[in-house]
């Protein structure tokens, strides 16, 4: 059973667009929506997350848009760059000592030049 | 100054071999785990254990056996391997805070190859 849902699988974009990668979760319970990027040969590093109580957060180039009605959340990467090329997971946990994240199924994002 | 540490970063080995990956972490957090990614990228728990109890254990054969000597360190051994444990294997830590939630912070994994 797939409780988070990503989407798209791969997306290009070229530089100084705006990359968009949406995800949707079945869990109401779930209280903690975190963003991860992974390089290649690389362990997911935490990108930015955000908690239900909110319906945006933003840190930098990066947002996470948070709909609790329709059980979805993206992150928005604007003026994406060739260094943003990455693979993207969201997550969802149950707040909690030792909650385990369940990831989405991944995006690969290529920014052209 | 590495967070999240893992040994090896390689491991090749053949069928039914035991092996062990090691993980360390100079977080201070209390809560340690241990994910499976598959060829496909896909991220799954494994087990997480949290100032060393075992609180997680996720439909993982009992071939794999985790064990926390103390809060910073959780091993992960494998008996008896198999063409299908090849997968990269992250070990990952965090520190519950109400406000911000469960941050997880992740090693740099090990990719377990067996041939």
């Amino acid at each position: 059973q797939q409780q988070v849902k990503q989407s798209p699988q791969s997306l290009i974009v070229q530089k100084g667009g705006i990359s968009i990668i949406n995800c949707a979760y079945e869990n109401t319970a779930f209280d903690y929506f975190p963003w991860y990027q992974q390089f290649p040969g690389k362990g997911p590093a935490l990108l930015i997350a955000i908690r239900p109580d909110v319906s945006e957060k933003k840190e930098g180039r990066f947002t996470i848009s948070f709909n609790k009605s329709a059980k979805q959340f993206s992150l928005h990467i604007m003026d994406s760059q060739p260094g943003d090329s990455a693979t993207y997971f969201c997550a969802a946990s149950l707040t909690g000592s030792a909650s385990k994240l369940t990831f989405g199924t991944g995006t690969r994002l290529q920014v052209t030049l | 100054d590495t967070a999240v540490s893992q040994t090896p970063k390689y491991l090749v080995t053949q069928m039914g071999n035991d092996k062990s990956i090691k993980c360390e972490q100079n977080l201070g957090h209390d809560t340690m785990y241990w994910y499976k990614q598959d060829s496909k990228k896909f991220l799954k728990i494994m087990f997480s254990y949290n100032n060393k109890e075992l609180i997680i254990n996720e439909t993982v054969p009992n071939r794999f056996s985790p064990k926390s000597p103390d809060k910073a360190h959780l091993n992960l051994h494998i008996n008896s391997l198999e063409l299908g444990d090849s997968a990269v294997y992250f070990c990952a830590s965090s520190q519950e805070i109400r406000v911000t939630g469960n941050e997880q912070y992740f090693g740099p994994g090990t990719r377990l190859t067996v041939t």
